[in-house]
């Protein structure tokens, strides 16, 4: 069965410092699809970024970055000279077949990580 | 401007009363999803559609009712067999599956009177 664990429940950090959001997933497919969501306080959820299993190549966007392992099953997030407007809830989830066919995904999400940027 | 549009914001229930969320999206997606969201317990899948006149269980659908008549929409009933009703509801669609990325709506929270 898959699962999303995301351990840090809540993270502070001051203005200006870098911070990591660890998901550790479980699959038993070799096909899978890996999200990272932000949900502000205003409460919708924003898509960050998607990643397929086949695509190790770690990602960067402006202060955002991505470390993709298959070897150690982690997809983690860090954020880079964070901000208070980073200030939100963020969601691992992971996506794999339902079906052999490959037409009905499952999408499970990991429980979420409190983050808080302080001025 | 194309989004997910969900009312209420705030709705309240008295016992024994079965209460509809509206989700209607201008995107021209075919998947839809409502999912829970519990304080600290991330999302949970209650139905999703992926065709007109179509839709499936998730892992919580007992106790809620849908429908997706229309394209655009589609509606949550929670119903009176659900006896733990408090929570934020998120509705949510993509193009075709849930591999893909999923557009969100901001969520109407129900409380219980």
């Amino acid at each position: 069965a898959q699962k999303v664990t995301q351990a840090q429940t809540e993270i502070s950090v001051v203005e200006k410092e870098d911070v990591t959001l660890d998901c550790v997933y479980e699959t038993r497919d070799t096909t899978y699809y890996l999200f990272w969501y932000k949900q502000p306080p205003s409460g919708e959820l924003v898509f960050l970024i998607r990643r397929n299993s086949f695509d190790e190549q770690n990602e960067i966007s402006g202060r955002y970055s991505w470390n993709f392992q298959k070897s150690t099953s982690s997809f983690n997030f860090t954020i880079t000279a964070s901000q208070v407007v980073d200030s939100a809830v963020y969601f691992c989830a992971l996506s794999e077949a339902h079906n052999s066919g490959g037409s009905n995904y499952k999408l499970t999400f990991g429980k979420g990580t409190l983050l808080t940027v302080n001025p | 401007d194309g989004g997910i549009t969900q009312s209420p914001k705030y709705l309240f229930r008295k016992e024994g009363q079965n209460v509809t969320l509206s989700c209607e999206q201008n995107l021209n997606h075919d998947a839809m999803y409502w999912y829970r969201q519990d304080p600290g317990q991330g999302l949970r899948l209650i139905y999703y559609s992926q065709i007109v006149n179509d839709f499936q269980k998730g892992d919580i659908a007992e106790g809620y009712s849908v429908s997706r008549e229309k394209k655009e929409s589609f509606p949550l009933t929670v119903t009176s067999a659900q006896k733990n009703p408090t929570a934020f509801y998120l509705c949510a669609s993509s193009m075709y599956r849930s591999n893909e990325k999923l557009f969100f709506g901001s969520g109407t929270q129900l409380s219980v009177l």
